[in-house]
């Protein structure tokens, strides 16, 4: 019973193509998110999603969008790949308060994602 | 913005100790959250301790407890009895409460080992 997935675990890929990574949470949570964690361990905020509604995009690229089909879901896109792309990529989940207070983010267990 | 410091990037311990890890940040929010989360090595992020900074009390969760100077700015984490599964990178990240703000800045980490 994980509460937050992703799929796949492992992503390795040319530079140029173009790859998505799925995020599933059955916590009922209605806020999900995308970190990425680079090579010095470092973890950053890159989208969250609350209600469908993109709140937080902290200087991504264009080429990385999040689209989130429901609530449960957060899947990343990433388009024309480049070596840099290569990191571990976590989804979070948590639940807002209706006065709009986050409460604690559950992590899914990465995807490390090699760009060669 | 908020700043996360964590000044150890390493540290080790001998089983059955007892050890702190420190961390500090900047901010000029009142109302917030601070976790530490442990990451084995098997990559998953697992939420050890959660502190509101309203709370005076230092939270506490069994063998991990911390001390929160809210002056200071300081959330050091202590972990009593240290076992070989406790061997992970920690890290400190701070959460603001206020409506919309729902990203965890993270410090950079300190990979502890412990020792038989």
């Amino acid at each position: 019973d994980t509460a937050v997935s992703q799929t796949p675990k492992y992503l390795v890929t040319q530079m140029g193509n173009d790859k998505s990574i799925k995020c599933e949470q059955n916590l009922g949570h209605d806020t999900m998110y995308w970190y990425k964690q680079d090579s010095k361990k470092f973890l950053k905020i890159m989208f969250s999603y609350n209600n469908k509604e993109l709140i937080i995009n902290e200087t991504v690229p264009n080429r990385f969008s999040p689209k989130s089909p429901d609530k449960a879901h957060l899947n990343l896109h990433i388009n024309s790949l480049e070596l840099g792309d290569s990191a571990v990529y976590f989804c979070a989940s948590s639940q807002v308060s209706r006065e709009g207070r986050a409460d604690t983010q559950y992590f899914g267990p990465g995807t490390r994602l090699t760009v060669l | 913005a908020q700043t996360v410091t964590q000044s150890q990037p390493e540290m080790s311990v001998q089983e059955a100790e007892t050890v702190t890890l420190s961390c500090t940040y900047d901010t000029s929010e009142n109302n917030y959250y601070l976790f530490w989360y442990k990451q084995p090595p098997s990559r998953q992020m697992i939420l050890v301790i959660r502190q509101e900074a309203y709370k005076q009390q230092n939270a506490t969760e069994n063998r991990f407890s911390v001390n929160f100077q809210k002056a200071a700015k300081s959330f050091s984490l202590k972990i009593s009895d240290s076992q070989l599964g406790d061997t992970a990178m920690y890290f400190c990240a701070f959460m603001k409460t206020g409506a919309g703000s729902y990203q965890l800045t993270f410090g950079k980490g300190t990979k502890l080992s412990v020792i038989p």
